[in-house]
């Protein structure tokens, strides 16, 4: 069965501070994942698109990684900001000519002053 | 360019009454898929439409449908509501068909009792 697994669930840290958020997934065959950004009551905002072939892909300090070979994925996040504080959503893509996307439950991330 | 709205962003039903969810992509955009987001669950494929067709769905019972109008505005339908279907509905818009750099609208909050 396809998943994605996500760690850690939630995670508290300093304003100022580096985090890594971590993406396993087991879906075959794979075309793509993305991490998503959702604050609190609104709708997810796509941070980074990575397929088979990339391995890291940034976006002003967010710094997504993959390992295709062992289906992982982290999100790094550099000096982290209290806007920071939201739910980080890893999603994989099945490439099987049609639309098929698992979402991950997501790490909810609170940043402190 | 405006992004994707959603209209109610609240509501509050009670078990057996049906409702529907209205969903604008941005302009231009032809496909519309829908998502539900609960705590327990976290998103969930409902369905994709695409120039008007139902193109993917997710595992949904019947209850849940959707249509979609020739300016690409989509409505979802929830028919004899269930206390379960409390959740965060979600619209995501994308140029084409399967794309997977989607567009999320901010939801429509939906309170079942």
């Amino acid at each position: 069965k396809n998943q994605v697994e996500q760690s850690p669930q939630s995670l508290i840290i300093l304003e100022g501070k580096n985090c890594t958020l971590q993406c396993n997934y087991t879906v075959s065959p794979f075309s793509n994942l993305r991490w998503y950004k959702q604050d609190t009551g609104r709708g997810p905002v796509s941070l980074t698109i990575m397929t088979f072939s990339e391995n890291t892909k940034s976006n002003g300090r967010y710094t997504a990684t993959l390992d295709a070979d062992t289906k992982q994925s982290s999100l790094h996040i550099t000096a982290s900001q209290l806007s920071d504080s939201a739910s980080y959503i890893c999603v994989v893509s099945e490439d099987t000519g049609g639309f098929k996307t698992i979402f991950g439950a997501g790490t909810r991330l609170f940043v402190k002053a | 360019k405006a992004g994707v709205t959603q209209t109610p962003r609240y509501l509050i039903k009670t078990r057996g009454q049906q409702v529907t969810l209205s969903c604008s992509p941005i302009s231009g955009h032809r496909s519309v898929s829908w998502y539900q987001q609960t705590p327990g669950q976290g998103l969930q494929f409902l369905f994709e439409y695409f120039s008007e067709t139902q193109r993917n769905k997710g595992n949904f019972p019947g209850r849940f449908s959707g249509r979609q109008f020739s300016n690409s505005r989509s409505e979802m339908n929830v028919s004899t509501l269930e206390l379960g279907d409390s959740a965060l509905y979600l619209c995501a818009s994308s140029p084409r068909q399967g794309d997977y750099e989607q567009y999320f609208g901010p939801g429509t909050r939906l309170t079942v009792t």
